[in-house]
């Protein structure tokens, strides 16, 4: 079984402070790892994933995620945020042939 | 442009009642899945299909039902509306399984009273 847990529901930052949104992640297989965005009243959209090779990997609007296997984490980071940048977060995981599993989301609030 | 459309986008229906969101996908995947989000839940997987005719559980399947007849389209039906059941349903489709990018639709609010 698969699983993610995302540690804090709610992160508030200042405009140009950096992100740091937290994913913890169980798995029986090599897992493959993602972060969604979601804009209010829209769908989600991919930020990033890993699957193999490198384990920092660089997404989407300057946001990245580095894989830990010893920590089995998978942390969402981004040097400076913006305000733009409000909105809600998921971590999910899946493996081969098995179904994304997606954690509880975690609000991002921007200040200016 | 290829795309994911769910229909209705909102939903008022009265509980024991049968209901169908609607899911079309014209990017021509063979993976469609079909979510639920609740506040405090993230979303739940509720059921998934990996092609024609292929339908799986997910993990809050009781009380819904798939049925897969051709590639484009993911009908998902709650046979006897419960307010359990009020929520935001996703249904989003991919190409690949395992290392899946999801396209995800517009979702649809569903309230049963």
């Amino acid at each position: 079984a698969q699983s993610v847990t995302q540690l804090g529901s709610h992160v508030s930052v200042s405009e140009g402070a950096l992100v740091l949104l937290r994913c913890n992640y169980s798995s029986s297989v090599p897992p493959y790892l993602f972060w969604y965005v979601q804009y209010p009243n829209q769908g989600l959209q991919l930020l990033l994933k890993y699957t193999t090779g490198a384990t920092l990997v660089k997404g989407i609007n300057g946001f990245e995620a580095e894989f830990k296997k010893s920590e089995t984490s998978f942390h969402l980071t981004k040097p400076s945020a913006h305000m733009s940048d409000a909105a809600e977060y998921f971590c999910a995981v899946s493996g081969t042939g098995t179904a994304l599993i997606f954690g509880k989301g975690t609000t991002l609030s921007v200040s200016s | 442009d290829a795309e994911i459309t769910q229909s209705p986008r909102h939903k008022i229906t009265e509980t024991g009642r049968q209901v169908t969101l609607a899911c079309h996908q014209t990017w021509n995947h063979n993976n469609m899945f079909w979510y639920r989000q609740d506040l405090g839940h993230g979303l739940r997987l509720i059921h998934y299909s990996y092609g024609v005719h292929d339908t799986n559980k997910g993990e809050v399947s009781d009380g819904y039902s798939v049925s897969r007849s051709n590639t484009e389209d993911l009908p998902l039906t709650l046979e006897s509306a419960a307010s359990s059941q009020t929520s935001v349903y996703f249904c989003a489709s991919s190409e690949l399984r395992g290392d899946e990018k999801l396209f995800f639709g517009s979702g649809t609010q569903l309230s049963v009273l």
